[in-house]
């Protein structure tokens, strides 16, 4: 199982919702990783969780708060959120933290914020 | 000094064309220089990557050409297809430092005419 699946695929939430993202690989990596991508922008690392402990947060707003329950899930849960936190959230594992291997990626979560 | 140039913005070809795209770094750092390949609605995928002690490396119809002294790289499609139309983005991260943080280039939007 060569995959990243992330749930849901489309999500839509208004200003005061709380909502979550879910994310689960089963290639056993222990690197994972939260993206945010704007329409014909590249991704921008928002998080990276290694060994299920969060190792890199790139000053992203506390209204994003990832969570690692096991080595195979992660988690973005969204509270507050913004018009302008629209985007398609990408989740990624590696085998190691950076990789040096592939790291992949799922197919994104596309958030509307009403 | 953490940007990745990367150019043209869009480019199309016919097919069997072969399209060039470039890119530049400052950060000696890097270390490790991937290239993804994302379709609309789907996440990045690794396409070829390369480090800074090989000049050259083909996989199938891609092919990356790397210039350590000019810190530059480029990713060539030979025989383009239509089925190439996508965005690509190139990328850097430096392994040593622990290679959690991937640099991308704006992305290169790639349409290859029939």
């Amino acid at each position: 199982d060569t995959e990243v699946t992330q749930t849901p695929k489309h999500l839509v939430m208004g200003m005061t919702n709380k909502k979550s993202l879910k994310c689960e690989q089963h290639m056993g990596h222990r690197a994972m990783y939260w993206y945010k991508q704007k329409a014909k922008k590249p991704p921008e690392l928002m998080f990276v969780y290694s060994y299920e402990k969060l190792s890199i947060n790139e000053s992203v707003p506390s209204r994003f708060s990832p969570e690692c329950p096991n080595s195979s899930l992660l988690n973005l849960h969204l509270h507050a959120l913004q018009p302008e936190d629209s985007a398609l959230y990408l989740c990624a594992s590696s085998h190691r933290p950076g990789g040096g291997n592939e790291q992949f990626f799922g197919p994104g979560t596309r958030l509307t914020v009403l | 000094q953490q940007q990745v140039k990367q150019s043209p913005q869009s480019l199309i070809v016919q097919k069997g064309g072969i399209p060039i795209i470039n890119c530049a770094y400052e950060n000696t750092a890097f270390d490790y220089f991937p290239w993804y390949q994302q379709f609309p609605g789907k996440g990045p995928a690794l396409l070829i990557a390369i480090r800074p002690d090989v000049s050259e490396k083909k996989e199938g119809r891609f092919t990356i050409s790397f210039n350590k002294s000019a810190k530059q790289f480029s990713l060539h499609i030979m025989d383009s297809q239509p089925g190439d139309s996508a965005t690509y983005f190139c990328a850097a991260l430096s392994l040593k430092a622990g290679g959690f943080k991937t640099i991308f280039g704006a992305g290169t939007r790639l349409f290859v005419k029939a």
